[in-house]
């Protein structure tokens, strides 16, 4: 049973371009969460989302981020027109409901 | 203020010794877990406490629920244990959010 896989594991864009990270769940697990971890800081919760649907997005920024968690294939976190600042680790978790959360490598996006 | 407090922030200790990372939290809960970063790594969950004690290997963690504290032990400490420790809670009712602590970052020196 392959773990929390991300793609890609670096991902560098420009500014004002599009980046999309994604995550696919171990399998069974139905429930996927992103995180953000900024330089020198501590994770923070981004998005949970189970199959086409949005569970909690509190912590999101209102402009340029959006998530999906597909019916079939894996779930995508977007950022558009990205920024210097947006540069981090993000990381996806999955779970079964209410079990145990398994991380994933991570994808640590640069934008230059 | 965070909802999860650790402490120490940084730690050093030399081979051998016993570590006690410590962890504090504000809210009602209904799982904490521990989980390991090596530099420029990814996150391995170590353990998902809901009351009581576990032991894996050389890591041992507790949990007090009335006292909203938690431990993690590392017995006979090695080099390879050097990595950032963060401590998670995780609140169910709030949408399954974890809400993290700022982390220990453990060295030890061979």
């Amino acid at each position: 049973n392959a773990g929390v896989m991300q793609n890609p594991r670096h991902l560098v864009r420009r500014r004002g371009q599009e980046a999309r990270l994604r995550c696919s769940p171990m399998k069974g697990h139905s429930h996927v969460y992103w995180y953000r971890q900024l330089p020198e800081e501590g994770l923070k919760f981004m998005v949970y989302l189970q199959k086409e649907n949005i569970i909690d997005e509190s912590g999101m920024p209102k402009e340029r981020f959006s998530a999906e968690f597909p019916k079939e294939g894996p779930s995508i976190l977007r950022i558009q027109q990205v920024v210097r600042g947006d540069s981090a680790a993000y990381f996806c978790a999955s779970s079964p409901p209410r079990g145990e959360q398994f991380f994933g490598p991570g994808t640590r996006l640069t934008v230059l | 203020k965070n909802e999860v407090e650790q402490s120490p922030q940084n730690l050093t200790a030399q081979e051998g010794e016993f570590i006690t990372i410590n962890c504090s939290y504000s809210v009602g809960i209904s799982a904490l877990h521990w989980l390991q970063q090596h530099p420029g790594g990814g996150i391995v969950s170590l353990f998902m406490l809901s009351s009581g004690k576990k032991k894996h290997g050389r890591l041992i963690a507790t949990i007090n629920i009335q006292e909203k504290h938690s431990s993690l032990h590392i017995t006979a400490s090695h080099p390879r244990d050097s990595a950032v420790y963060i401590c998670a809670v995780w609140i169910a009712n709030t949408g399954n959010q974890f809400y993290f602590g700022t982390g220990t970052s453990l060295t030890v020196i061979p």
